[in-house]
């Protein structure tokens, strides 16, 4: 089965207002961990990464948290916009370079 | 854009048909890895190639097989399909040993299977 997933398939938010995604994971071995955003008809597009041997990331507009505890990571949007409205996974890395992809969550933006 | 191609962009194909995806990797990159992506799923890796080798695999059958040209182009190849074959094939180019976020996407090839 999987080893990554997400509690939530569908998340809508109003615009302006701050968007969390979360994410599960369940292999300890993973030191990596990526945000990917995919648009309709594209490919997944790299938003944000975070090894282990950290608890906090920010880009811009965005926040990833990793609690390795209980093995949790979030994706933190802030003041969201129409066009972060898209599919939103979390991936991990146990070996190599080879992405473990979850299901996904779609942010859907309200106006 | 990230400079990944795919052709084509969507193909229908019947049970027991093969079928033939390409990739044209971004310039400089030498790893292209593979995933299959089913409808309201996240991809899963089929395959990595380097330097025109197989360089990893997930969970995926024989029948689908893969080749890297010198190039560094690729073909993912899938015999005898199957209807769960269906699905949007993604290729992403990177350099060797580099970390996820290198690993640049291509739109996709939508595969349906009848």
């Amino acid at each position: 089965g999987e080893s990554v997933g997400l509690h939530l398939p569908t998340l809508s938010v109003q615009e302006g207002d701050n968007s969390i995604i979360n994410c599960a994971y369940s292999n300890s071995a993973s030191d990596y961990f990526i945000w990917y955003k995919q648009e309709s008809g594209k490919g997944p597009q790299f938003i944000i990464d975070i090894r282990s041997n950290m608890d906090k990331r920010q880009g811009q507009r965005v926040t990833v948290l990793l609690n390795k505890t209980v093995k949790h990571l979030s994706l933190q949007i802030a003041a969201t916009q129409p066009g972060d409205s898209a599919v939103y996974f979390c991936a991990e890395l146990p070996w190599g370079d080879k992405i473990i992809f979850g299901k996904g969550t779609r942010l859907h933006i309200l106006p | 854009e990230t400079g990944v191609t795919q052709s084509p962009t969507h193909l229908i194909k019947t049970r027991g048909q093969q079928v033939t995806l390409r990739c044209s990797s971004q310039s400089g990159h030498n790893t292209v890895s593979w995933y299959q992506q089913a409808l309201g799923q996240g991809p899963q890796f089929i395959f990595q190639y380097y330097r025109e080798e197989e360089n990893g695999r997930g969970n995926f059958p024989p029948r689908f097989s893969g080749l890297q040209f010198p190039n560094y182009s690729s073909e993912l190849n899938v015999n005898a399909l199957e209807l769960d074959d269906s699905a949007l094939y993604l290729c992403a180019s990177s350099t060797s040993g580099g970390p996820g976020k290198t690993q640049y996407f291509g739109p996709g090839t939508r595969l349906l299977v009848l």
